[in-house]
């Protein structure tokens, strides 16, 4: 299995581009979450999923819309680029949503 | 605001050393979970201890939940310069969220 993974890997955006992140995982997880971690400031959730289907927001959701389409993938879209959004993003995967998390390698993204 | 909380934020040691790092949160839980996170790695699963369990021991890990202080910690034994990671803790809010929330971390630093 190759676990969670999330493309790219780094990433340099404009103020006010649009791209996507993706992640995927290969373990029939139902309970998927974007987390994006910053210094000091430990790991924020951003958006959660507890099924095909089904999206709600965490604590910190402006700026960011998911969907959830397949089991497999919950891609995360950032509508038009901030500086403030300039972080390292991880996504996780459980069986169910308080269980052991598994988390991507993340992805790294600035914002000029 | 956060739910968990760790403390030391900075702990440096000697390899051979016991570590301890502790975690604390304000409402009642399901589960505590701790991770460690290698330099610009994802987050890595340790263990999971349950609100009705008082310690678990995994290897050279040992957790212990104290619910009445609303407090765990976890002790590692015999640090090895390969244990020099960020170690988080992560609580539930047992009122029906499906979301974990994180602690800003322990920075830990084990000297050969």
């Amino acid at each position: 299995n190759a676990g969670v993974t999330q493309t790219p890997k780094f990433q340099v955006l404009k103020t006010g581009q649009s791209m996507t992140l993706q992640c995927a995982q290969d373990m029939n997880h139902e309970y998927m979450s974007w987390y994006r971690q910053d210094p000091g400031m430990g790991l924020r959730l951003i958006h959660y999923s507890v099924g095909a289907g089904i999206t709600d927001q965490g604590e910190v959701p402006n700026g960011y819309n998911v969907s959830r389409s397949t089991t497999e993938d919950f891609p995360l879209r950032l509508l038009s680029a901030a500086p403030s959004q300039t972080s390292v993003y991880f996504c996780a995967s459980s069986y169910r949503a308080l269980d052991t998390q598994y988390f991507g390698p993340g992805t790294r993204l600035t914002v000029l | 605001s956060q739910q968990g909380e760790e403390d030391p934020q900075a702990l440096s040691i000697q390899e051979g050393e016991n570590a301890t790092m502790n975690c604390s949160y304000k409402t009642s839980i399901n589960n505590l979970q701790w991770y460690r996170q290698n330099s610009g790695r994802g987050l890595v699963h340790l263990i999971l201890i349950r609100s009705n369990e008082r310690e678990k021991h995994s290897r050279r890990l040992r957790v212990t939940l104290d619910t009445s202080k609303k407090s765990s910690s976890l002790l590692i034994t015999a640090s090895r310069a390969a244990d020099t990671a960020s170690y988080f803790c992560a609580t539930d809010l047992n009122s029906g969220y499906s979301t974990l929330t994180f602690g800003k971390g322990t920075m830990l630093l084990v000297s050969p």
